[in-house]
């Protein structure tokens, strides 16, 4: 069955501190992975997608499909990093997936 | 230009109730989506237009639910007599051609709560 799975509800981290949001996914074919974003009275939005191997805001992720992961990074949290994060896979076409999500809060 | 809208941001009924939900997508968007969100889960597919074509409603959790678009403009969500379990967030999400590639734009939501 195909699935995302963030196992964390909520991480809370201090400012300049790493920051690791785990994302973790069950598909037997060739992934797509996603990011979105909601920042508190904002719109769910893109951050990032595994095809682009790009950093957004400082933020990083990277595919890892032995361990079927795609775990999100970033060296130093801000506290304007404090949001819902959701992880989202899609299984070609355009069926996503999403994760429950993980709240981030940064602290000052 | 405007992004994703959808209306009414909060609705309450009672069971038993029909429900239309709307969404405006961002304009030339063929693509046009409908997730629901209940409270601590994820996104939940619902149905997917893309263009003229016949809609992908697989994701729709019963016959109760049904959704319309003309062409590429304004979708309707209708819950018919609705349930306790109905109550969530549905949102709305519009992309330029609806390849794996493309870019989702989510509307602010309508929350939806059943009595």
């Amino acid at each position: 069955a195909q699935r995302v799975t963030q196992p964390e509800k909520l991480l809370s981290v201090f400012k300049g501190a790493p920051v690791e949001l785990k994302c973790n996914y069950s598909y037997s074919g060739s992934p797509e992975l996603f990011w979105y974003v909601q920042y508190s009275r904002q719109r769910l939005q893109l951050l990032l997608r595994h095809i682009s191997r790009e950093s957004i805001k400082g933020f990083t992720a990277d595919l890892n499909k032995g361990e079927t992961s795609f775990h999100l990074k970033k060296p130093f949290a801000q506290e304007e990093d404090s949001a819902m994060y959701y992880c989202a896979l899609r299984t070609g076409g355009f069926k996503t997936i999403f994760g429950a999500g993980t709240r981030l809060f940064v602290k000052a | 230009g405007a992004g994703v809208s959808q209306s009414p941001s909060n609705k309450v009924t009672e069971k038993g109730k029909d429900v239309e939900l709307r969404c405006d997508p961002i304009s030339g968007h063929t693509a046009l989506y409908w997730y629901r969100q209940r409270l601590g889960q994820g996104l939940e597919f619902l149905i997917y237009f893309q263009g003229n074509s016949a809609p992908d409603k697989s994701g729709l959790p019963s016959d109760r639910f049904s959704a319309e678009r003309t062409g590429e403009s304004v979708s309707t969500l209708t819950i018919q007599r609705t349930q306790q379990e109905d109550s969530a967030v549905y949102l709305c999400a519009s992309s330029r051609q609806g390849s794996s590639t493309d870019t989702q734009y989510f509307g602010p939501g309508t929350r939806l709560t059943v009595l």
